[in-house]
């Protein structure tokens, strides 16, 4: 079973555009982190919001945390074509391991 | 930096066969972990090892067996492949001390086909 799931699933927006994904999950966590995973390569990590957190930020990207709705946000602002990647969220809510969702494809058009 | 290594990075089996992949991490990591990723799915957890001399079952463990040989490394065999284990494997590894806790640091995978 899946605790966080992504959505949309894809995006394709201009380059230079903002781009939102969200991730809903279905229990309590710990934290939450954020992950890229560019086209055959491994997951990369991006952000880690903790639950007593509200926002966080790391250069061109925002995430959000809403524990009373049991959602995230990820942000990336202006975006480039080497955002292109597959994102994902994955939630510490069961037993401390990582579940993950199915992720959001994120197409950047030149 | 290596970080994760995994070998192989491609592999085609028959059905019944049996392989393992290594994993390799030189960042002095505790925990390290084995996921399998199927298309439109999120990363399942098969195995992990939260410290070396330890091994706990994760989400989908069945047909699989794995070692911690060290700190460094942490292999995952299939002793008799099926179809359904065609998939893409990921090492990753982690400096939190509790399983799930922090940073994930992965590899870059390890593509089976399983005919």
């Amino acid at each position: 079973s899946q605790q966080g799931e992504e959505d949309p699933q894809a995006l394709s927006i201009q380059e230079g555009e903002n781009a939102t994904m969200n991730c809903s999950y279905k229990t309590s966590i710990n934290n939450l982190q954020w992950y890229r995973q560019n086209s055959g390569r491994g997951l990369v990590h991006l952000i880690l919001i903790r639950s007593n957190e509200r926002e966080k930020h790391s250069g061109r990207l925002r995430v959000t945390l809403d524990t009373s709705k049991k959602s995230s946000s990820l942000l990336i602002t202006a975006s480039r074509a080497a955002d292109t990647a597959s994102y994902f969220c994955a939630t510490d809510g069961r037993n401390y391991q990582l579940i993950w969702g199915a992720g959001t494809k994120l197409i950047i058009k030149p | 930096n290596a970080g994760v290594t995994q070998t192989p990075k491609f592999q085609v089996l028959k059905t019944g066969q049996s392989m393992t992949l290594q994993c390799a991490q030189d960042m002095n990591h505790n925990s390290m972990y084995w996921y399998r990723q199927d298309p439109g799915m999120g990363l399942r957890l098969i195995y992990y090892s939260a410290s070396e001399g330890t091994t706990d079952k994760g989400e989908v463990p069945n047909g699989y067996n794995v070692s911690r040989l060290n700190k460094r490394e942490f292999s995952l065999r299939l002793e008799s492949a099926a179809p359904s284990q065609t998939s893409v494997y990921f090492c990753a590894s982690s400096t939190a001390d509790r399983v799930g806790a922090g940073e994930l640091f992965f590899g870059e995978g390890s593509r089976l086909t399983v005919l």
